[in-house]
């Protein structure tokens, strides 16, 4: 089935060091792909997304690139803050008729920054 | 994108009891989908809830625990009954907007203690 694998955390760093947090998924359409972010005692926000093969989303200095040949998303940064410090969840939808439906999530992982 | 409220944003509850959560979105919207996060786990579909027909649950949830009402475009409940600490988590109310690429967005969750 459809899924969405992460890597494990916790990722820990040093404030302005480089980030990236791996993802690849498996689908059997033409999905749209997410990053999302939930902050400490937070919901969840959209971080940025690229709906077909060689999109890039960007977003406050983050950035993914959709490679439908490697069927990956990875996540990266080129200098972290410690207010970056949250849980990331890589995600998928699929499209259906040109509507999309739920989201299937990866299990998260946990960025912690350090000063 | 969208601005969607949830209410109640904490609460504890005690064994046995049930309890509605509100979901507001400023705008009106076809799909709404309420999800579940457990402590330390992603993210689960719990059901899809269109306006005017039935909600569709996903595998292993069923409507006599987790009954949902959709009465109109903007607006939502979802009801966990006869709670057990087990469903303590984050509930969270999401919206597709088709205006935005069919993104889906998040409110900022009900985080549920059941003691």
């Amino acid at each position: 089935g459809d899924s969405v694998t992460q890597m494990e955390g916790p990722v820990t760093l040093s404030e302005e060091a480089f980030l990236t947090i791996n993802c690849t998924y498996t689908a059997t359409g033409y999905p749209s792909l997410f990053w999302y972010v939930q902050y400490p005692g937070e919901g969840l926000q959209l971080l940025l997304k690229a709906t077909k093969a060689d999109d890039k989303g960007s977003n406050k200095g983050f950035e993914a690139t959709y490679r439908k040949e490697t069927t990956s998303f990875h996540l990266e940064k080129g200098s972290v803050q410690v207010s970056d410090s949250a849980v990331y969840f890589c995600a998928l939808t699929l499209a259906y008729g040109g509507a999309t439906n739920k989201l299937i999530f990866g299990t998260g992982t946990l960025l912690a920054v350090q000063p | 994108s969208a601005v969607i409220s949830q209410k109640p944003s904490r609460d504890i509850c005690q064994r046995g009891t049930s309890l509605t959560i509100q979901c507001q979105v400023d705008s009106q919207v076809t799909m709404m989908f309420w999800y579940r996060q457990q402590p330390g786990q992603s993210l689960t579909l719990i059901a899809t809830a269109n306006q005017g027909s039935e909600a569709t649950y996903e595998s292993g949830f069923v409507i006599d625990k987790f009954p949902i009402s959709r009465p109109n475009l903007t607006f939502s409940t979802l009801t966990v009954s006869n709670m057990s600490p087990e469903d303590s988590s984050i509930y969270l109310c999401s919206v597709r907007i088709q205006s935005s690429g069919n993104t889906i967005y998040f409110g900022e969750g009900s985080w549920l203690t059941v003691v």
